[in-house]
């Protein structure tokens, strides 16, 4: 089947911790995304990829980094830099321009 | 900053009515528009993508793009209590860089 995995599900850590959420796709997709969403609105762009080893700054890249070594895969690391880390995050890849995004199912991060 | 506006709701609908949203953006070189649906807790999943302008149809949703207003659309024909769930408006500007609005809750009662 194709699609989009997500991993872990939930993830809780410390203050102060980096945290690496995995992004991966099987759909051949050149682009891929990742978006924060919090309780009752909606999604904001942290980071995005249009093809390997190249990506771009969202509009709240800060206190966030990721790599693109892969046309598969989008790991997104939450750095400790990151004031208020806790939130859902979702993964989107999509063909090409214009053309719609797929999401993975989500990481839920809570930070304490 | 780009914007894409919609009307929070809730939206309550009774079952078998049309379901209308709203959504309005900001930028006139948007060139693609799309409706995602969002149970709670769960990730967006796409429903339509409207790229011209009029109306466009699958099954029980029609999109309706204005481009000269600004403005897409999104109606539910016999709305179903399975239809509740956040409808999100996407456009996309360019560079596949893709603008959400915050969402409108449909509730659709039995």
């Amino acid at each position: 089947d194709g699609g989009i995995t997500q991993s872990p599900k939930y993830l809780f850590r410390k203050e102060g911790q980096n945290v690496t959420l995995s992004c991966e796709q099987n759909l051949n997709h050149d682009a891929m995304y990742w978006y924060r969403q919090d309780p009752g609105q909606g999604l904001r762009l942290i980071y995005y990829s249009q093809i390997v080893n190249d990506f771009q700054k969202g509009d709240i890249a800060e206190g966030y980094s990721v790599s693109r070594e892969k046309k598969e895969s989008f790991p997104l690391t939450v750095t400790s830099a990151q004031k208020n880390p806790t939130a859902f995050y979702l993964c989107a890849s999509s063909s090409g321009t214009l053309s719609e995004q797929y999401f993975g199912p989500g990481t839920r991060l809570t930070v304490t | 900053q780009k914007e894409v506006e919609q009307n929070s709701g809730p939206l309550s609908v009774p079952e078998g009515a049309i379901a209308s949203l709203n959504c309005t953006y900001s930028d006139r070189v948007s060139q693609s528009f799309f409706w995602y649906r969002q149970y709670s807790g769960k990730s967006p999943e796409l429903i339509m993508s409207i790229y011209s302008n009029g109306d466009k149809e699958d099954g029980r949703f029609t999109a309706q793009l204005n481009k000269a207003s600004q403005y897409v659309s999104l109606l539910i024909r016999d709305s179903q209590p399975s239809d509740s769930a956040t409808y999100l408006c996407a456009v996309n500007y360019n560079f596949n860089k893709f603008y959400f609005g915050s969402g409108t809750k449909l509730n659709v009662k039995p």
